[in-house]
């Protein structure tokens, strides 16, 4: 059974720091990975998708890996701004295309 | 204005009652998906449909049931026997199934008075 873990639970940093959220997953046949953005009381929004056959992805400010080999994918979030400030969410899509495990999330604030 | 809408945004239920939560999507998308959330989790697969007239189990399917008549629509119904329905139902769909990327709708709280 696929398992997904988000470590940490909750970071708190200056506004203007780069910062890296982690994403681990335990069965690396995967179809692909989705990291998405969560502010309180809404629905998710996608952020990066990337495909099992495909190292990292681009959006803007942030950049996201995986390595399928040792189960991870990091999301790197360039200048952070206070607008950032939010619950990061990972989801691997396994071997039963239908479903996508998530991770718990990683809530981000980032200080004025 | 493409995408997915859910109603109600709140709706509190009675213990013993059915309700049914709505999901509607304009994207053209063949795949949806329903999923809980409790405080402080990520989401729980409960049903999703990969076509018309067709849809599988997820992890916690218990107490729910769907069903799938129009491309658009997808409800999803708590029933009585779910014994713990307070949380957050979020609403997703996807062009296929398997290398396409989800989009989520706003989602719906439930609270069991």
């Amino acid at each position: 059974k696929q398992e997904v873990t988000q470590i940490p639970a909750a970071l708190s940093v200056p506004e203007g720091e780069n910062l890296v959220l982690n994403c681990s997953f335990t069965d690396s046949a995967i179809y692909n990975l989705q990291w998405f953005r969560q502010d309180p009381g809404k629905g998710l929004t996608s952020l990066l998708l990337i495909q099992s056959s495909q190292r990292e992805q681009t959006s803007g400010r942030l950049n996201a890996s995986l390595d399928k080999s040792s189960g991870r994918s990091t999301l790197y979030i360039a200048a952070s701004q206070p607008g950032d400030s939010a619950t990061y969410l990972c989801a691997v899509k396994g071997a039963n295309a239908g479903k996508s495990t998530f991770g718990d999330g990683t809530t981000l604030t980032v200080k004025p | 204005d493409g995408g997915i809408t859910q109603s109600p945004k709140y709706l509190f239920r009675k213990e013993g009652q059915n309700v049914t939560l709505s999901c509607e999507q304009n994207l053209n998308h063949d795949a949806m998906y329903w999923y809980r959330q409790d405080p402080g989790q990520g989401l729980r697969l409960i049903y999703y449909s990969q076509i018309v007239n067709d849809f599988q189990k997820g992890d916690i399917a218990e107490g729910y049931s769907v069903s799938r008549e129009k491309k658009e629509s997808f409800p999803l119904t708590v029933t009585s026997a779910q014994k713990n329905p307070t949380a957050f139902y979020l609403c997703a769909s996807s062009p296929g199934v398997a290398y396409n990327e989800q989009f989520f709708g706003p989602g719906t709280r439930l609270t069991v008075l």
